[in-house]
């Protein structure tokens, strides 16, 4: 398996311009985690899906962010208008939540993609 | 409210030597897990080891173990016999129950560990 595969690696963008980043989970899993990594705040906890449904959004900064997971194999998370202060890198995870329970398996470990290193002059 | 502690924001290891890296939680789950994970300059991130909260023993996964300490609520990475490329950040996470009933993880703002040769 190619494991969570991000795209793209690197964006360099202007205030004010949209923003899409790609994330493929791993095929099988049933959970996607989006995660933003500063050096103030450390790892943050956006947004994440299980069985492709929004679960908990409450680490969503403000409504300039979206995010979207409209198959098992595919998700999005969109800046729109994009701030320097959204510059970051962003990490897609994916793993498999016990069916039914919305419970990590116990010892599961969340698989990491490559990271975007998003940058908004 | 701080649930992880990362209290070392960085450490410099002479190579060969052992290293601890402190982790506190909070939680009031009786039912928790943590996860110890590795992020070198690459940036991708590494899972390098867990404990549940109701295992009996410490944690152990080749050079790593976890110092678990349950009534301190420490979780600390000891890393043995240290090598060069054991320099990274290091983050402790927590698996902690949301308001809707699922589990996320809730990561430590991360140690940057420096092995000297």
């Amino acid at each position: 398996d190619a494991g969570v595969i991000q795209s793209p690696r690197h964006e360099v963008t202007e205030m004010g311009q949209e923003v899409t980043l790609r994330c493929k989970p791993i095929s099988g899993h049933n959970s996607l985690f989006w995660y933003r990594q500063t050096m103030m705040r450390g790892l943050e906890l956006l947004i994440y899906f299980n069985n492709n449904v929004p679960i908990d959004d409450s680490g969503m900064p403000e409504d300039r962010f979206s995010a979207k997971m409209p198959n098992a194999s595919f998700s999005t998370l969109k800046i729109q208008p994009s701030e320097p202060r959204d510059s970051a890198v962003y990490f897609c995870a994916s793993s498999f939540l016990t069916p039914g329970q919305g419970k990590l398996t116990p010892g599961e470990k969340l698989f990491f993609g490559s990271g975007t290193q998003l940058s908004v002059l | 409210a701080q649930k992880i502690t990362q209290t070392q924001p960085g450490m410099f290891v002479q190579e060969k030597e052992a290293v601890t890296l402190d982790c506190t939680y909070d939680t009031s789950d009786p039912s928790y897990g943590l996860f110890w994970y590795k992020q070198p300059s690459s940036g991708e991130m590494i899972f390098l080891i867990y404990q549940g909260s109701y295992d009996q023993q410490n944690a152990t996964e080749g050079r790593y173990s976890l110092n678990f300490q349950k009534a301190r609520k420490s979780a600390n990475l000891v890393i043995s016999a240290s090598q060069l490329g054991d320099s990274a950040m290091y983050f402790c996470a927590m698996r902690e129950t949301t308001n809707f009933g699922n589990e996320k993880l809730t990561f430590g703002t991360g140690t940057r560990l420096t092995i000297i040769p």
